[in-house]
């Protein structure tokens, strides 16, 4: 069975200073892509950044760094230098291409940056 | 460029009232479709995804339905609405499966509450 865990609900940070939001995964396929979202309080989903299993290098997308550690099977999102906007829900998510059409999302990481 | 529209943006239904929700995109042929239910301060449950017209996979048997009666366009439906269907709910698509990076695009999502 496919599983993303996310096992912190609630998370704070420092306005410019870095975090680190975990994401663990569970599946047995060698072939799978993982994902993170931002859902603001207005509830669209921004997706942020992308890690395939096959990639070597941890993927980055300007502020957003994935953590990618394939062997303890986790993919956490780093954020650095934190703005006030990045105030959010953030979700991990893991698409399985043999077992269909599904995304499994984890339960998501309520970021609040203090200024 | 692809775009993802839902409405209505807001509803608010009684116990027992029919349901009708709508999810269409532009600018792509042959997506997969999804809905998704955002209970309050919750994560994502997918409730249904499609992957052509009239194909539709349930994921959580419960008194929803959906279908697709054309390429880009996904209804969301229920005949009497219970108080634990209100949510937020997300419509999505993505690209065809196969490969591992195909991220998934939100629309603005449907404020359900049933009273």
């Amino acid at each position: 069975a496919q599983k993303i865990t996310q096992t912190q609900p609630g998370m704070f940070v420092q306005e410019k200073e870095a975090v680190t939001l975990d994401c663990t995964y569970d599946t047995s396929d060698q072939s799978y892509g993982l994902f993170w979202y931002k859902q603001p309080s207005s509830g669209e989903m921004i997706f942020l950044i992308y890690q395939g299993s096959y990639d070597e290098q941890n993927a980055t997308e300007g502020r957003y760094s994935l953590n990618f550690q394939k062997a303890r099977k986790s993919a956490n999102l780093v954020i650095s230098a934190s703005q006030l906007g990045d105030s959010a829900m953030y979700f991990c998510a893991m698409r399985v291409p043999r077992t269909g059409n599904q995304f499994y999302f984890g339960t998501g990481t309520s970021l609040t940056v203090i200024p | 460029s692809q775009t993802i529209h839902q409405w209505p943006a807001t509803l608010v239904q009684p116990v027992g009232s029919p349901l009708s929700l709508e999810c269409t995109v532009e600018g792509t042929s042959n997506p997969n479709l999804y809905w998704y239910r955002q209970a309050a301060g919750r994560g994502l449950q997918l409730l249904f995804y499609s992957v052509g017209i009239g194909q539709i996979s349930s994921e959580v048997p419960q008194n929803l339905s959906a279908s697709r009666p054309q390429d880009r366009q996904f209804i969301l439906s229920s005949k009497k609405l219970l108080l634990s269907d209100s949510g937020f709910y997300l419509c999505a698509w993505s690209t065809l499966a196969g490969t591992l990076f195909n991220e998934q695009f939100f629309g603005p999502g449907t404020r359900l509450t049933v009273l």
